[in-house]
């Protein structure tokens, strides 16, 4: 069963920290890797990795992939108060001839002044 | 704003009861999708249409149907509604087929009483 997990659930840091969360997935065809911030409404777009070692980067986020051990970080530096949200990881595939996405339960980041 | 407006904003309703959920996407985007998110569940992808026909299909149940019309609005259509169907809908939208970067619309908050 296609399945995408994200560790930890939730993190509370201090402003001016740096974070790391984790997205592991199993997916048929694993086509790309999507990373999505939800504050108090919709989710917004971040980043789409779809090849191996290749980092993005914007601003103080970056994300890479590793499709060999399949999973992607998401790295936050010099965190800020309005980092605060919730981060969702999101994998593309191919299950019979039919696009599919699959979402992790996300993580729960809270910065601290 | 993301450019992609959903209606209605609010919606309370009965079990047994159906209800249409319409999405208008941003000028010149193709695809639509429509996405579940609960407390419990997450976010979950339910279906995607590209210039007025289906795309991608995930977590969908029978009870509920989607259209994309030649005007590239969508509507979802829930039916025999269920206490457990109350969450929040979001629609988004894309310029291609892909499940690249996608903007969300402010969702549907669905009561089922």
């Amino acid at each position: 069963e296609d399945k995408v997990v994200q560790s930890p659930l939730s993190l509370v840091v201090h402003e001016g920290d740096t974070v790391t969360l984790n997205c592991s997935y199993e997916v048929t065809n694993f086509r790309s890797l999507l990373w999505y911030k939800q504050e108090k409404k919709a989710p917004t777009f971040l980043f789409m990795l779809t090849s191996s070692g290749i980092e993005k980067k914007s601003g103080r986020l970056s994300s890479i992939l590793d499709k060999k051990e399949l999973f992607s970080i998401l790295n936050i530096t010099a965190t800020q108060t309005g980092d605060s949200a919730v981060y969702l990881c999101a994998v593309e595939g191919i299950f019979q001839g039919a696009q599919k996405l699959v979402f992790g339960q996300g993580t729960r980041l809270t910065i601290n002044p | 704003d993301s450019g992609v407006t959903q209606t209605p904003k609010h919606l309370i309703t009965a079990t047994g009861q159906r209800v249409t959920l319409r999405c208008s996407p941003r000028s010149g985007d193709l695809s639509v999708y429509w996405y579940q998110q609960s407390l419990d569940q997450g976010l979950q992808f339910l279906i995607q249409y590209y210039n007025g026909e289906e795309r991608a299909k995930g977590n969908i149940l029978e009870r509920f149907s989607a259209q994309q019309f030649p005007d590239l609005h969508s509507e979802l259509n829930l039916s025999s509604l269920e206490l457990g169907d109350s969450a929040l809908y979001f629609c988004a939208s894309s310029v291609g087929q892909r499940q690249e970067t996608q903007y969300f619309g402010p969702g549907t908050r669905l009561l089922v009483l």
